[in-house]
């Protein structure tokens, strides 16, 4: 079945370590590909995005990602994680013959000061 | 410019009622999505308008669900007959065109008692 998949529901990291979110997905052929957070009484914002070219993109707020054909991923890190980093972050695919946004379930980040 | 607003931020029902759901996109986007998102879930889809094409209602859970959006713009999503599992954010998003960058609005919480 077609899936986009967050293996990890919680993570907690201290304040100034690095992190990575991990972000799979089934689609076949390269989808479109994006990475939303949703802090706290917020709506989701777009961190960043990838479409074709270079497989490392640069997001808002320090984050990046890379895409990995060879893995079917598009994880998200950033070197040094702030406190207000603490959110949800979402991994949305949009498959090349659809026009819809599949997201994963989701990654809780806590940030430990 | 102004986002996508939804309202109300919040509704409280009672089971068997019927409510009604608001979403005004920014102006000028042609797509708007709408999607639920359950307690510690990710977002499902659950329908989706692009300019005058006929709507992808597929994501519909029930067909006391429906959705509407006027002059292409303004769009209200309705849920008949609420149940208890009806509760959830819902959240609606708009873009400029197919599988572009989707903005979200806040939200509305809906709780059926």
């Amino acid at each position: 079945a077609q899936s986009v998949t967050q293996p990890d529901i919680h993570i907690t990291v201290s304040e100034g370590a690095s992190l990575e979110l991990r972000c799979n997905y089934s689609y076949g052929a390269t989808p479109y590909l994006f990475w939303y957070v949703q802090s706290p009484g917020q709506g989701l914002q777009l961190l960043l995005k990838y479409f074709s070219g270079d497989t490392l993109v640069q997001g808002i707020k320090g984050f990046e990602a890379e895409f990995k054909r060879s893995q079917s991923s598009f994880n998200l890190r950033k070197p040094s994680v702030h406190w207000s980093d603490a959110a949800e972050y979402f991994c949305a695919v949009v498959p090349l013959l659809d026009n819809k946004f599949y997201f994963g379930s989701g990654t809780k980040l806590n940030v430990k000061p | 410019g102004a986002g996508v607003s939804q309202s109300p931020s919040n509704k409280v029902t009672e089971k068997g009622k019927d409510v009604e759901l608001r979403c005004d996109p920014i102006s000028g986007h042609t797509a708007l999505y709408w999607y639920r998102q359950s307690l510690g879930q990710g977002l499902e889809f659950l329908i989706y308008f692009q300019g005058n094409s006929a709507p992808d209602k597929s994501g519909l859970p029930s067909d006391r669900f429906s959705a509407e959006r006027t002059g292409g713009s303004v769009s209200t999503l309705t849920i008949q007959r609420t149940q208890q599992e009806d509760s959830a954010v819902y959240l609606c998003a708009s873009s400029w065109g197919e599988r572009d960058t989707q903005y979200f609005g806040p939200g509305t919480r809906l709780t059926v008692l």
